[in-house]
């Protein structure tokens, strides 16, 4: 099915581990972003990319990384999960600088 | 910067009620484009409405219409008879010359029957 699609749903892991959370768009959409939700902060920005091989930092990139190597494809990394990193993420597309975000459905990632 | 703030942290009224949802944006861009995002207790995101910064004119969408007013930067939502499943958390974002959403932290409202 066409979409945007996140894996794993909820993830639990380790002070001190590497994880990585998955994203995949069908829409060949340019833009797409990495988000995560925490209670009374909303949605903030992790990174951001326009195309492949161009991503940025968005608000909260330290202990993230990122990587493009495929329009359809946008992984994000901890490197090194802290207890900080516990929350919801989102990934999203957009197929344009005045066009909404479609989101994907989250990943639940609980470091314990 | 951009900025977007929703006063109401939580709203609950009983179904049939009108509901409005507050929302103040900041931002230096002339060209920029504001929108509402709806958080269901299932936790996906879905997108509502967009406006663009050129067109005051408001709308209504069903059961849903919205008040866009650049004097002062505000980008009111109101949901008309609600109805137990609008129950969520509903955020409001802007978008301006950049690739970035900025949303709000969210208004959590709660219909009950």
């Amino acid at each position: 099915d066409a979409g945007i699609t996140q894996s794993p749903r909820y993830k639990i892991t380790e002070t001190g581990r590497q994880v990585t959370l998955m994203c995949h768009q069908t829409w060949s959409h340019s833009y797409m972003f990495w988000y995560r939700q925490d209670l009374g902060h909303g949605l903030r920005l992790i990174y951001y990319s326009a195309a492949a091989d161009i991503t940025d930092k968005g608000e909260v990139p330290d202990g993230y990384v990122v990587s493009r190597s495929k329009t359809e494809n946008f992984p994000l990394t901890l490197e090194s999960a802290t207890r900080s990193q516990t929350s919801v993420y989102f990934c999203a597309s957009s197929e344009g600088l005045y066009r909404g975000y479609t989101f994907g459905s989250g990943t639940r990632l609980t470091v314990v | 910067a951009q900025k977007v703030t929703q006063a109401q942290t939580e709203i609950s009224v009983v179904e049939k009620e009108d509901v409005t949802l507050d929302c103040v944006y900041e931002t230096r861009d002339t060209t920029y484009y504001l929108f509402w995002y709806k958080q269901p207790p299932s936790g996906e995101l879905v997108f509502l409405i967009r406006r663009n910064s050129f067109d005051e004119q408001n709308e209504i969408s069903g059961r849903y219409s919205w008040n866009f007013q650049k004097s002062t930067s505000s980008f009111n939502f109101t949901i008309t008879a609600s109805q137990v499943v609008d129950s969520a958390v509903y955020f409001c974002a802007l978008r301006s010359n950049d690739y970035k959403l900025s949303f709000g932290a969210g208004t959590t409202v709660t219909v009950r029957a």
